[in-house]
Formats: C-alpha cells, structure tokens, sequence
C-alpha cells in the first residue's frame, strides 16, 4: 500500500531564511505525482508545488523548490526567504497516476514564522 | 471566476442523525473528490464522482454516500452518525482525469456530539 510519511510535526524559521520540510513515501508504481499543499488556519488546502514522477528536474515556484530523489522515495520542499504568511500546516501528497484522484496525505507538518 | 465552494461552513449533529454536505465545483470542472480531515491528521480520500457516479471509493463504511448532480454539484451524506465522524470534510474538484489540477474547498466542520 502507498504511504507517505512526515517526520517533523513541527517546525519553526526565522523570517527571511530557509526551512525545509521533509517527505518520504513508499510505492511500487513508476508514474506517480507528488504534491506539497499549504492549509492556513483559514482551513482551504492550496496547492503550493506539484513534481511528476518521470521529470527529473526538480518543480521550483518562486520561493518555493523540492528536492525529489525518486529512487530514495523521498520528496522535500524547500522554502526561501520566508515570510510570516508561509506559516501554516504543509501536507505533503502522492497520488498514482493512474488513481484518478485518491490523493494520499501525509499528516503534516506545523511551520511557524518568527518575525 | 469562482472557486470551490462548501456549504455549510460548520454544522454540529447529535449521534445517530444524518447529515448532507454540499459542494459546488469550480467552473469548467466535472469531478467531484471528498476527504475526511480528522483534527491533526491529514485529509483521507472518501470518493470521487465523475459523470454522476462513483469512480473511486476509499476505506469508508456504507454509512457515507454521495451524490453528482448533472451540474457537476455534489453531496456527502452520512447516516448514524458516531462520535468519531466529528472532522472537516473537504470537496475537491478537477477536470476528468486531471488530478494534478485538483482544486479543494474551504471545507465543513462537522461536529458530533
């Protein structure tokens, strides 16, 4: 069965610097998409990055990058020049590519900012 | 051009009642996902709806159901509702099989007592 986990419950940074959030998952599958989604106390998920399991390159939106190292089953984001809005839960998400939508989600990791 | 959206925001139930959630995807999307966040954990997978019937099903008893409407409109209901059900249900909505662009509601809080 496909997991994924997350080791850090939480995590805190200075505003203006780097944090990365750890990710690793277990599958057999070959074509798969990761995700990282951001949920606010607001509550709405937000995508933030998304990595398809055949690019090599490492997805990067703006602030935002993974470390995705397919053969350790591990998918890591890094955050840059962080800002108190990043504060928030972080899931990260696998979903097979042939699922059609079974997203599954690690349980998170709290990220708070310090001003 | 709006997004997803859930109605109500919070509803508290007694044990054994039943409940309906509703979820309206956002424009141009015709399949309909929702999930089950219980506080502290993350978001598990309850079932999709696409073309008005259930595609995918995840670990969930009969007691949760749901419902497409030919406006791409969804519901969850769940019957006999338990202690255990209290958590934000979350819709997601996507285009066919393009998951990777699944877009998720602010969600319902449902609370049991």
């Amino acid at each position: 069965a496909q997991t994924v986990t997350q080791s850090q419950p939480e995590m805190s940074v200075q505003e203006a610097e780097t944090v990365t959030l750890s990710c690793t998952y277990d599958t057999s599958e070959s074509d798969y998409y990761l995700f990282w989604y951001k949920q606010p106390p607001s509550r709405q998920m937000i995508l933030v990055i998304r990595q398809e399991a055949y690019k090599q390159q490492n997805a990067t939106e703006n602030r935002f990058s993974v470390n995705f190292q397919k053969a350790a089953k591990s998918f890591s984001l890094k955050i840059s020049d962080s800002q108190l809005g990043d504060a928030a839960m972080y899931f990260c998400a696998y979903d097979y590519g042939g699922s059609q939508g079974n997203l599954i989600f690690g349980k998170g990791t709290k990220l708070s900012v310090k001003p | 051009d709006a997004g997803v959206t859930q109605s109500p925001t919070h509803l508290i139930k007694t044990r054994g009642q039943q409940v309906t959630l509703r979820c309206s995807p956002k424009s141009g999307h015709d399949t309909v996902s929702w999930y089950q966040q219980a506080l502290g954990q993350g978001p598990q997978f309850i079932f999709q709806y696409y073309e008005e019937e259930e595609r995918q099903r995840g670990n969930f008893p009969d007691r949760f159901s749901g419902h497409q409407f030919p406006n791409y409109s969804s519901e969850l209901n769940v019957n006999a509702l338990l202690l255990g059900d209290s958590a934000l249900y979350l819709c997601a909505s996507s285009l066919g099989s393009r998951i990777y662009e699944q877009y998720f509601g602010p969600g319902t809080r449902l609370t049991v007592t």
